[in-house]
């Protein structure tokens, strides 16, 4: 089976510019999760999709954050413009559906340098 | 206040013997769910174990075994017969059954094994 799948890998950028990020989850998994891992910390969830709708994003940076996942598969994840401070590894993870015991499979990650 | 707290920053263990991985968890929701990742060099989170605030035993996954204390709010991680490979970083998790169910992840402990 198939993991989940995330590009680019890595991504160096100058402030003010824009990036976006692509995941792929796992096939039939309805639950889709973008975190940004800050170095030194534990994931931060930005944005939780159910399917192609939007069940969390009360931590996403509404102002230069975006985020979509048109026909409930795929998923961009979109930072315009950027700040030094968005200097970190995006990880995207799936779920069959969301609830308590339900495992999150991650993707390897994107990691992103703001210069 | 954290909801979940990882008072190691780092951990030494010898190859073979066994370790311990602190986590305490704050929440007032009855129903919760605990989780430990480990995430290698390489970046991607591996899940490695699972407990349920309701469960009686303590979850066990081959060497990986938590040790949940319900009343004392701790959910460590026990890794018996150490390998080269565990070298990574682990962090707790906790998922709160109200709400959207998502993640909260500690700030994590990074295992080093030594031959």
């Amino acid at each position: 089976e198939a993991g989940v799948a995330q590009s680019p890998r890595y991504k160096i950028i100058e402030k003010r510019q824009s990036v976006a990020f692509w995941c792929n989850p796992i096939s039939g998994h309805a639950t889709l999760y973008w975190y940004q891992q800050i170095l030194g910390q534990g994931p931060k969830l930005l944005i939780q999709f159910q399917n192609n709708g939007v069940v969390d994003d009360s931590q996403l940076p509404k102002d230069r954050f975006s985020a979509e996942r048109l026909k409930g598969v795929d998923s961009t994840l979109k930072i315009q413009p950027a700040k030094l401070e968005d200097s970190a590894v995006y990880l995207c993870a799936s779920s069959l559906r969301a609830g308590q015991n339900n495992e999150q499979f991650f993707g390897p990650g994107t990691r992103l340098t703001v210069l | 206040a954290q909801k979940i707290t990882q008072t190691q920053p780092g951990m030494f263990v010898q190859e073979k013997e066994a370790v311990t991985l602190d986590c305490t968890y704050d929440t007032s929701d009855p129903s919760y769910g605990l989780f430990w990742y480990k995430q290698p060099s390489s970046g991607e989170m591996i899940f490695l174990i699972y407990q349920g605030s309701y469960d009686q035993q303590n979850a066990t996954e081959g060497r990986y075994s938590l040790n949940f204390q319900k009343a004392r709010k701790s959910a460590n991680l026990v890794i018996s017969a150490s390998q080269l490979g565990d070298s990574a970083m682990y962090f707790c998790a906790m998922r709160e059954n109200s709400g959207y169910s998502t993640l909260t992840f500690g700030k994590g402990t990074m295992l080093l094994v030594s031959p």
